[in-house]
């Protein structure tokens, strides 16, 4: 069945260092989300990639999509503390509705 | 718009009890989904709706069901609670497979002992 692997699992960075985390799909996706999850706080959407080789910047954060559309990245530049959290990415079929979850990257930043 | 919401913010059960999980949504949004989070871990769909009167089950569906009588509302029912139950619950919505974002409740606090 579908997986989504994510890595790393935890992550601690001093603030102003760079910060990545990966997302690989066992299948080809039809689209990959982004998530941020404050602690003891819900999921919240940040980005939907579609297409191919999609890359989409939101300020400090970029999100690419892979060619064959089966990994992504989420890449944060110079951290803030304002960036710590769970990020996840969920990928979702072609032809299903619903998505599956990667089990996240915990970032921790250190000020 | 109150969003997603869900009643109980935390509940704790015995082993065998029952119980509804509610979820209401305000935004008019036809896909409905419960995932449930346990701790350090990521979100799995337990079920989802495309619309009133359609569910479907997803990865971790047993021992749980759902019912989707009205666009706004989608309760998840435990019937006997089990240990392997304990897990903070999340139900979102999305407006459809175009506009997939998915919006999420504050989320319901269960332990089963």
């Amino acid at each position: 069945g579908q997986q989504v692997m994510q890595i790393p699992q935890y992550q601690h960075v001093q603030e102003g260092e760079d910060f990545t985390t990966y997302c690989n799909s066992s299948t080809t996706l039809s689209n990959i989300q982004w998530y941020k999850q404050r602690p003891g706080g819900h999921p919240v959407f940040l980005i939907q990639l579609v297409k191919s080789g999609e890359v989409k910047k939101q300020k400090r954060l970029t999100f690419q999509f892979g060619e064959a559309k089966k990994n992504s990245s989420l890449h944060i530049t110079a951290t803030q503390t304002t960036d710590v959290g769970t990020y996840f990415c969920a990928g979702r079929e072609y032809n299903f509705n619903k998505f599956y979850f990667g089990s996240g990257t915990k970032l921790n930043v250190k000020p | 718009n109150a969003g997603v919401t869900q009643t109980p913010k935390f509940r704790i059960l015995k082993i065998g009890q029952s119980m509804t999980l509610q979820c209401t949504q305000d935004m008019n949004h036809n896909y409905m989904y419960w995932y449930r989070q346990d701790p350090g871990m990521g979100l799995k769909l337990i079920y989802y709706s495309v619309g009133a009167g359609i569910t479907d089950k997803g990865e971790v569906p047993n021992g749980y069901n759902v019912s989707r009588s009205t666009t706004e509302d989608f309760p998840l029912r435990l019937e006997l609670a089990a240990p392997s139950q304990t897990s903070v619950y999340f139900c979102a919505s999305s407006y459809s497979d175009r506009q997939e974002t998915q919006y999420f409740g504050p989320g319901t606090r269960l332990l089963v002992l």
